[in-house]
């Protein structure tokens, strides 16, 4: 049982190219959560789905797209990355919605800007 | 929603028990506390959450004030490897249906020394 599993774990892109960051659990979960986190800054929610087929924006969302086509797998687009998205991004996944349902973090994936 | 203050650092002896106090005094009655940690590198692990009642599982005790304004997270035998930032956050519902969002704050920077 891997959990929540983050790929590629680092990458350089240079400004104006395009990437995807791919999340994968394997605990049937639902929900599923796009952070990043940059110093001094906490953890802000870019993106997130609660079920397979559903996105919504987070608390900042601009220049990043997501997908949800399989209830296992939540994917992070950056269509032309911008030294501003230079960040730790972290995945998250939670059986429901529901106030005692934790969440579930994978270990993050490192992205430089140049 | 509700927000959670915290030292932003403090010091244990390993072996020792570690007691990271967070306030929350505008915590509303259906809110729950939620303590995550982040591991130097890695992605938020979970610890514990509770509603109103003190909650104990094989991570740690989580000690809730009757008035729920405030409340303590215990490692009861601190080691060198629960160094880490801890969060406490307050889980929220949003109204967009996210049941899940977390806000993570700055949170507690726990050392544990030899």
């Amino acid at each position: 049982n891997a959990g929540v599993t983050q790929t590629p774990k680092f990458r350089v892109l240079k400004t104006g190219q395009s990437m995807t960051l791919l999340c994968a659990q394997d605990m049937n979960h639902e929900y599923m959560y796009w952070y990043r986190q940059d110093p001094g800054m906490g953890l802000r929610l870019i993106h997130y789905s609660v079920g397979e087929g559903t996105t919504a924006k987070g608390e900042v969302p601009d220049g990043y797209n997501v997908s949800r086509l399989k209830k296992q797998n939540f994917l992070l687009g950056l269509e032309s990355a911008a030294p501003s998205q230079t960040s730790v991004y972290f995945c998250a996944s939670s059986y429901s919605k529901l106030l005692n349902s934790p969440l579930h973090f994978g270990n993050g994936t490192r992205l430089t800007v140049t | 929603d509700a927000k959670t203050t915290q030292p932003p650092s403090m010091d244990c002896a390993e072996g020792r028990a570690a007691n990271l106090p967070c306030n929350h005094s505008t915590i509303s009655g259906n809110e729950y506390v939620y303590w995550y940690r982040q591991i130097h590198s890695q992605g938020p692990q979970y610890i514990i959450h509770g509603l109103k009642n003190n909650e104990t599982n094989e991570m740690a005790s989580l000690i809730i004030t009757e008035d729920r304004k405030s409340s303590t997270l215990i490692l009861p035998h601190a080691t060198l490897r629960d160094t880490a930032v801890y969060y406490c956050i307050v889980r929220v519902t949003s109204h967009n249906n996210a049941g899940n969002m977390l806000t993570f704050g700055g949170g507690t920077r726990l050392m544990v020394k030899p």
